[in-house]
């Protein structure tokens, strides 16, 4: 069965400093990958996704993130975080073959980002 | 673009009550919509996979007649929590997908339920 783990579960940056959220996966075949963003008491906001082709993908507000299909990784990056960052975030990989026909997706459980002035 | 309402945002209702969570793509057609259930400080768990004019596919421990989906048209799902107790109480959150597997699922704000 697939799997994401973030291993990560907080994560504290200096507003302007550089970001990186760790996403490892387990997947038997080429895995789509997401990241998305939830504020308290809110939906998900997709960031980015990689389906195939540049491994780099660009996402908004200045997110990107490197698919290496060699460490089985999808980290998220940002090069100077901003205190409307804080939130938590969440990696995920598709489609879910569960058997029953349901293709969802499996998600991490998330990292909670934390800004400092 | 991409737009995916949740309606009601929050509800609070008795222990037996039935419970109704509407789900819309607003500006696309869903073929395809998720309902996830996530429970405090942790990650979404896929409880069921509904597509349009076809029954629900449920993932394993969701009980489908605790938890009745209706996908009636291309832009609308519905949840139904029948006979809601306290430990049915929690963040639902519905995404809709306007294509196949190569589309990202777009995600509704949530609903907060709370059985007392």
């Amino acid at each position: 069965a697939q799997s994401v783990t973030q291993p990560d579960i907080h994560i504290t940056v200096s507003e302007g400093a550089s970001l990186e959220l760790r996403c490892n996966y387990s997947y038997g075949a080429t895995p789509y990958l997401f990241w998305y963003v939830q504020s308290p008491g809110q939906g998900l906001q997709l960031l980015l996704k990689y389906f195939s082709g540049d491994t780099l993908v660009q996402g908004i507000k200045g997110f990107e993130a490197e698919f290496k299909r060699s460490q089985s990784s999808f980290n998220l990056r940002k090069p100077s975080v901003h205190w409307s960052d804080a939130a938590e975030y969440f990696c995920a990989v598709g489609p879910m073959y569960s058997g029953g026909g349901a293709d969802g997706l499996t998600f991490g459980k998330g990292t909670h980002l934390i800004i400092q002035p | 673009g991409a737009v995916v309402s949740q309606h009601p945002s929050w509800v609070i209702c008795k222990s037996g009550t039935s419970v109704k969570i509407e789900c819309r793509s607003l500006d696309f057609q869903a073929t395809t919509m998720f309902w996830y259930r996530q429970f405090p400080k942790q990650s979404l768990m896929l409880m069921a996979t509904s597509n349009e004019g076809s029954k629900a596919t449920y993932e394993q421990g969701v009980e489908k007649d605790k938890f009745l989906i209706n996908h009636a048209s291309l832009t609308l799902s519905t949840l139904t929590v029948t006979s809601a107790h306290p430990e049915d109480s929690s963040f639902y959150i519905c995404s809709a997908r306007p294509g196949g597997y190569d589309q990202p699922q777009h995600f509704g704000d949530g609903t907060r339920l709370s059985i007392l």
